[in-house]
């Protein structure tokens, strides 16, 4: 099956510190891409689906390079409750989950 | 809508026990998807269904994992006999249908599974 490969950290970083996570997918027929959370023990839950042409939501940016087959993620401003695994999807139907890059936001 | 939700939350079998999974997915939704989660191998799919129908089963370990979706509300995945390289958090999702493309997918709270 096509993978989608990223980081496994951890990063660690202070608060109000800027991370930014990347991942690449090797399925160039993919058209869904999202960032998942996901906090110890519990299921992963969309952070925010990713477009072409870049989006924000509050502190987090994402954005989509399809000629590169590249995602990212950018956290500004980092608060302790960022912590979790981020998860980088990618694909049609079904979709293609990273291994995930683990955050922890030090006080 | 309650979400997608999955029975038990917690089993602790011994090698050689059968053990079912269960899973309802969100009202509506014609994709249902099957995971495991692992520390080594991340979020692995095993088995998707549409409209009840199973569509890719090639992740399915081997002959010992089975899934069903009898109707659009229930599925299961039952492993027969376990063993203790089966423990894993078995994640249950849901997706609306093709018209929907580039929405997400619902995952239930998942069934912590050990083998002992």
């Amino acid at each position: 099956r096509k993978e989608v490969e990223q980081d496994p950290g951890p990063f660690n970083v202070p608060e109000g510190a800027t991370v930014a996570f990347n991942c690449t997918y090797s399925n160039s027929a993919s058209q869904s891409f999202f960032w998942y959370r996901q906090d110890c023990r519990k299921e992963p839950k969309l952070l925010m689906s990713v477009y072409s042409s870049g989006n924000e939501d509050g502190r987090f940016t994402a954005q989509l390079n399809r000629a590169s087959q590249y995602i990212s993620l950018l956290i500004r401003d980092s608060k302790l409750s960022d912590s979790a695994t981020y998860l980088c999807v990618a694909g049609n139907t079904p979709l293609v989950f990273g291994k995930g890059t683990r955050l922890s936001v030090i006080a | 809508d309650a979400g997608v939700i999955q029975s038990p939350r917690h089993e602790v079998t011994e090698m050689g026990q059968e053990v079912t999974l269960r899973c309802k997915p969100i009202s509506g939704h014609d994709y249902l998807f099957w995971y495991r989660q692992t520390m080594m191998r991340g979020l692995e799919l095993l088995i998707y269904f549409n409209n009840n129908v199973p569509i890719d089963d090639s992740g399915m370990p081997e002959d010992r994992f089975s899934a069903k979706m009898p109707n659009a509300s229930f599925s299961t995945l039952k492993i027969q006999p376990s063993e203790p390289r089966d423990s894993a958090v078995y994640f249950c999702a849901s997706r609306p249908g093709q018209g929907a493309m580039g929405t997400e997918a619902f995952f239930g709270q998942g069934t912590r599974l050990t083998v002992v």
